[in-house]
């Protein structure tokens, strides 16, 4: 069982390249989301799905897109990158009462 | 809408001294309410949390909270802190638990705690 896992740990970009932000877990829980970790801003909601093929959108939705296709996976993907979205994402899957974290991408967009 | 509000965002502390790290919130309706812990460079762990029942709620290592409705907090406290409890720590709400519940998180509490 490992629980969420996410893929890359780093990764730089330039501006306007395009990247997939993995996640996966193996808990069979139907509910997933992203979130964003700014300094001094706590986390924020960017999308978030409620099982497969249902994705809806969070706080922060803007340059992201989401798909569910597997109850395992949910995927994050910036269209065209910018330096704005330079963070470091986390993905949450949750049981019947408790969310469990990946331990986090960090983004670097120049 | 839900809001939550971590009134410090840095606390110092001595070894072996007691901490509380303050959370209130504002919902409409039913909340469920969470504190997590991020040690540097790590992901979120959950310390406690409330979802109904007694308002003092336990958590890992020797940390609770009490949820007061009335002046709608939920601080975290802890008797006698350790180096090791040199983290960012997080209050978060939901008012819809279950399959369907989005955290709404606070901005963050640095607790640092000194020799």
């Amino acid at each position: 069982n490992a629980g969420v896992t996410q893929t890359p740990k780093f990764q730089v970009l330039k501006t306007g390249q395009s990247m997939t932000l993995q996640c996966a877990q193996d808990m069979n829980h139907e509910y997933m989301s992203w979130y964003r970790q700014d300094p001094g801003m706590g986390l924020r909601l960017i999308h978030y799905s409620v099982g497969a093929g249902i994705t809806d959108q969070g706080e922060v939705p803007n340059g992201y897109n989401v798909s569910r296709s597997t109850t395992e996976d949910f995927p994050l993907r910036l269209l065209s990158a910018a330096p704005s979205q330079t963070s470091v994402y986390f993905c949450a899957s949750q049981g019947d009462d408790e969310q469990f974290f990946g331990p986090g991408t960090r983004l670097t967009v120049l | 809408a839900q809001s939550v509000t971590q009134l410090d965002s840095q606390v110092p502390v001595f070894e072996e001294a007691p901490v509380e790290l303050r959370c209130n919130y504002s919902s409409s309706v039913s909340v469920y309410l969470f504190w997590y812990v991020q040690y540097p460079n790590q992901g979120l762990q959950l310390l406690l949390k409330y979802l109904s029942g007694s308002t003092l709620v336990k958590g890992i290592n020797g940390f609770e909270a009490e949820f007061n409705k009335s002046q709608t907090s939920f601080h975290l406290r802890k008797p006698s802190v350790h180096i090791s409890d040199t983290a960012e720590y997080f209050c978060a709400v939901s008012d819809i638990w279950g399959s369907q519940g989005n955290l709404i998180f606070g901005k963050g509490t640095k607790l640092s705690v000194k020799p």
